[in-house]
């Protein structure tokens, strides 16, 4: 079964540290890989894109890494500011169906930055 | 172009009515994507368009919903007889065949009352 799980659900951090979010799946075949940025209210945005033979990419103080062996990612924030204060959703894309190449979506780690 | 375009952004409706959500993809992407997301969760596909042409729906998607790209540009996405359940934020996205500029909108909020 196609499926991408987000490690933690919920996170808190104090401004200016640091953090990492987790995201394992299980999806085949494997097309690529997306993290968004999701703020309350709104749509997804997306943050960053990487197909198998990329396992890293950064933007900003954004960075995730992907290992298509493990099937794992993470998603690095540094220097975290409020404006971080989001959910953060991992995002597979594969699973061809009808053409479509399926965007397979985790349920999103919930990322709260303190001052 | 400023993007994905959904309107309304926040529905109120009591059960048992109709509502109707319109979504203006980006101008030159050909795919248009639905989705509906519930507190908590990410993401769930109902369907999608390539043109105007339909080429998968969600199990998700009962008789109740219907959805329509008549020209190939926007989109509307129609619940009749509304239940509480629907309420959720629903999610229209474009892209360029399956390439990577896939963009959302922010959405619409239903509501049930």
């Amino acid at each position: 079964k196609n499926q991408v799980e987000q490690s933690p659900q919920s996170l808190i951090i104090l401004e200016g540290k640091n953090c990492t979010l987790q995201c394992n799946y299980t999806v085949s075949p494997f097309s690529n890989l997306r993290w968004y940025k999701q703020d309350t209210g709104r749509g997804p945005v997306s943050l960053t894109i990487m197909t198998f033979s990329e396992n890293t990419k950064s933007n900003g103080r954004y960075t995730a890494t992907l290992d298509a062996d493990t099937k794992q990612s993470s998603l690095h924030i540094t220097a975290s500011q409020l404006s971080d204060s989001a959910s953060y959703i991992c995002v597979v894309s594969g699973g061809v169906s009808g053409g479509y190449n399926k965007l397979i979506f985790g349920a999103g780690t919930r990322l709260a930055v303190h001052p | 172009d400023t993007g994905v375009s959904q309107d309304p952004r926040h529905k109120i409706t009591k059960r048992g009515q109709n509502v109707t959500f319109r979504c203006d993809p980006i101008s030159e992407h050909n795919r248009l994507y639905w989705y509906r997301q519930t507190l908590g969760q990410g993401p769930e596909f109902l369907t999608y368009f390539q043109n105007e042409a339909q080429l998968e729906k969600s199990r998700l998607l009962s008789d109740r919903f219907s959805a329509e790209r008549p020209k190939g540009s926007f989109s509307t996405l129609e619940i009749q007889r509304t239940e509480q359940g629907d309420s959720a934020m629903y999610l229209c996205a474009s892209s360029w065949g399956t390439g990577m500029g896939y963009t959302f909108g922010s959405g619409t909020r239903l509501t049930v009352v």
